[in-house]
């Protein structure tokens, strides 16, 4: 099984840089996940990572280390949309199956 | 192209009905999983399904039951329904298994047991 765990909320102010922190425990490991869902939406894919390293996508960057059961995702100068939770997610190699953490709200001020 | 349908986008019912919720994934898609969200639970697997065989399905008791029809689309059944069935139900599609491509979800339907 998995047990994910990512902090609960944080608080930025726009333009800023904010990192999701997200560890995990698996009993077989397929990649990892980070989607973004606004209030009252769908989640959104936004970074996929199953090698150790760090991938970059314009405003945001997703790590990971397989070793160390880590991966965060890193947010640069933050908009006013990028409130929203962003939800960590590990797939399973065995059975495919997507275990999410709780999920990470993030509120940016201006 | 068309992202992933769900509907009904809400429904009520009362405690003990059954209800079935339909999902219909982008096209080319093979591969259906659903999950049920709340705000105490965060999203919770219920289960895959591909090429119209469940392949995964997670700690729900057996009141939870789906299908999915040789055209992938995709249904999911809840009968007996409690109060704690109340939740956003969301289906998430997928070119395949393992796909690295990431699973795109549908906007959800919100249950609502009275």
């Amino acid at each position: 099984g998995q047990n994910i765990d990512q902090p609960t909320e944080m608080t930025a102010t726009e333009g800023a840089i904010v990192q999701i922190n997200c560890t995990y425990q698996t009993s077989g490991f397929n990649g990892l996940f980070w989607y973004q869902q606004h209030a009252g939406e769908a989640p959104t894919f936004l970074s996929y990572n199953v090698l150790d390293g760090l991938e970059e996508k314009g405003r945001f960057s997703s790590f990971l280390s397989r070793s160390k059961g880590y991966s965060y995702l890193l947010l640069k100068e933050l908009q006013m949309k990028d409130s929203a939770s962003y939800l960590c997610a590990v797939r399973d190699k065995d059975d495919y199956k997507l275990s999410f953490g709780a999920g990470t709200t993030v509120t940016v001020r201006a | 192209k068309a992202g992933v349908t769900q509907t009904p986008r809400y429904l009520i019912k009362t405690r003990g009905q059954q209800v079935t919720l339909s999902c219909s994934p982008i096209s080319g898609h093979r591969s259906v999983s659903w999950y049920q969200q709340t705000p105490g639970q965060g999203l919770q697997f219920l289960f895959e399904y591909f090429s119209e065989t469940q392949r995964n399905k997670g700690n729900f008791p057996g009141r939870f039951s789906g299908r999915q029809f040789s055209n992938s689309r995709s249904e999911m059944n809840v009968s007996t329904l409690e109060l704690g069935d109340s939740a956003l139900y969301l289906c998430a599609s997928s070119l395949d298994r393992g796909s690295f491509y990431g699973y795109t979800f549908g906007s959800g339907t919100r249950l609502t047991v009275v």
